[in-house]
């Protein structure tokens, strides 16, 4: 089974602080993706890498950088919280439908991680 | 950007009863897949289905991909069955990204 892990299920951050958050995957996925889900906005894009070193602006990327120095691991980074960024993150990785034809390109997610900036 | 869109966006029901959930959306896609989101806030997968009909015990999917939009059916609804179910998108573009629907939240009474 693919398994998608967050580091943390629950986090408290002061304002100004950087945080990280941190997901693994298991099954050699070529992509990764980070959400942010608030109440009556869905779930939206912040970044999503599809190869190591490489990423991509999602629809919501400012405040938050990307690193991706491992295929496995995806994390996100808000170099100074802020209130605004208190919500719901969630990670997922899905394979590339770049390849064989064959492939499934169904996208997993890890448990989530609330995140609570105060 | 590809919009995707689902109706209806709350539902509430009885136990026992039957449901349509819609998802539409404006431009080719790669794949589609349903998930529900359960109470701790964890999306479970339920269907990947970029066309036809799949069944998985009292839920059925069917998507028509020359139309976009697919469905997503539930049978003798329990409610266990409660929360919110989302369709997404992998738009057919140089990058596999994944776009969401808003959710529709489902409520299921005894």
């Amino acid at each position: 089974d693919v398994k998608v892990t967050q580091s943390s299920r629950y986090l408290v951050k002061r304002t100004g602080e950087k945080v990280f958050l941190e997901c693994v995957q298991d099954m050699d996925h070529e992509n990764m993706f980070w959400y942010r889900q608030d109440p009556g906005l869905g779930l939206r894009l912040i970044y999503f890498s599809y190869d190591v070193k490489m990423k991509e602006k999602g629809d919501i990327p400012e405040g938050y950088s990307v690193s991706r120095e491992k295929k496995e691991r995806f994390s996100l980074i808000l170099e100074s919280a802020s209130t605004n960024q208190t919500s719901m993150y969630l990670c997922a990785s899905s394979l590339s439908h770049w390849g064989l034809v064959s492939r499934g390109t169904e996208a997993f997610f890890g448990q989530g991680t609330r995140l609570t900036v105060v | 950007g590809i919009q995707v869109e689902q109706s209806p966006p709350d539902l509430i029901l009885q136990e026992g009863a039957n449901s349509t959930l819609r998802c539409n959306f404006s431009d080719s896609v790669n794949n589609l897949q349903w998930f529900h989101q359960n109470p701790w806030g964890q999306l479970i997968n339920l269907f990947y289905i970029p066309s036809g009909t799949k069944q998985n015990g009292r839920l059925s999917a069917t998507t028509v991909a020359t139309e976009r939009y697919s469905l997503l059916y539930i049978s003798s609804s329990q409610t266990t069955d409660s929360g919110v179910y989302f369709c997404a998108v992998d738009q057919k573009t140089s990058y596999d990204k994944v776009i969401f629907g808003p959710g529709t939240s489902l409520s299921v009474i005894p």
